[in-house]
């Protein structure tokens, strides 16, 4: 089945303490983005990587790092989290400009 | 000017009307535009895309396009009660490289039995 992977789905975390999202698509799909959406606000790009390799900063990187090793994996590291990045955050994959997504993480930081 | 806007809503309508929804882009130069539905809690699923101007229709959806007015709506006919979830706008991002989409605030549509 083709679709795109998050772990953790559900993760609550002090303020601090550094955390690693996951995200993983098996459709071979070049580009791939990270995003948080918050109420009021909507989607919000954090990150977007081309290629293997290949990485841009998005509306809201701050906070935010990201790697592109391999192909179909483009985890969202949080270095040391703060409580405003209490949020919901969706990793996306694109063929070409139609992005398919993940079934998100929410995330709360204390 | 935002990239794309949407009415926020909320948008009510009975079971079984006709649901229209609304959204404007700024880029002159946009060439596809997407439809996505959002149920509470859930991620963005794609249920339309149009490259054209005129109508693409798929099963109860039809998606407009009007590029000389730069605006995109989606009509659901025959609206359900599964409908009911916020549907978000995205247009490409100018002068950007494939896979990065601007997305509207949503609009969230209600339908009631």
């Amino acid at each position: 089945e083709a679709q795109v992977t998050q772990n953790p789905r559900y993760l609550i975390t002090v303020t601090g303490k550094k955390l690693t999202v996951t995200c993983s698509q098996n459709m071979n799909h070049e580009y791939m983005s990270w995003y948080r959406q918050d109420p009021g606000l909507g989607l919000r790009q954090i990150y977007y990587s081309m290629n293997v390799e290949v990485t841009d900063k998005g509306d809201v990187p701050e906070g935010y790092k990201v790697s592109r090793k391999e192909k179909r994996n483009f985890p969202l590291i949080l270095e040391s989290p703060s409580p405003n990045q209490t949020s919901l955050y969706f990793c996306a994959s694109s063929p070409l400009n139609e992005q398919y997504f993940g079934p998100g993480t929410r995330l709360t930081v204390t | 000017q935002k990239e794309v806007e949407q009415n926020s809503g909320p948008l009510s309508v009975p079971e079984g009307a006709i649901a229209s929804l609304n959204c404007t882009y700024s880029d002159r130069v946009s060439q596809s535009f997407f439809w996505y539905r959002q149920y509470s809690g859930k991620s963005p699923e794609l249920i339309m895309s149009i490259y054209s101007n005129g109508d693409k229709e798929d099963g109860r959806f039809t998606a407009q396009l009007n590029k000389a007015s730069q605006y995109v709506s989606l009509l659901i006919r025959d609206s359900q009660p599964s409908d009911s979830a916020t549907y978000l706008c995205a247009v490409p991002r100018r002068g950007s490289t494939l896979g990065r989409l601007y997305f509207g605030r949503g609009t969230q549509l209600t339908v009631w039995p």
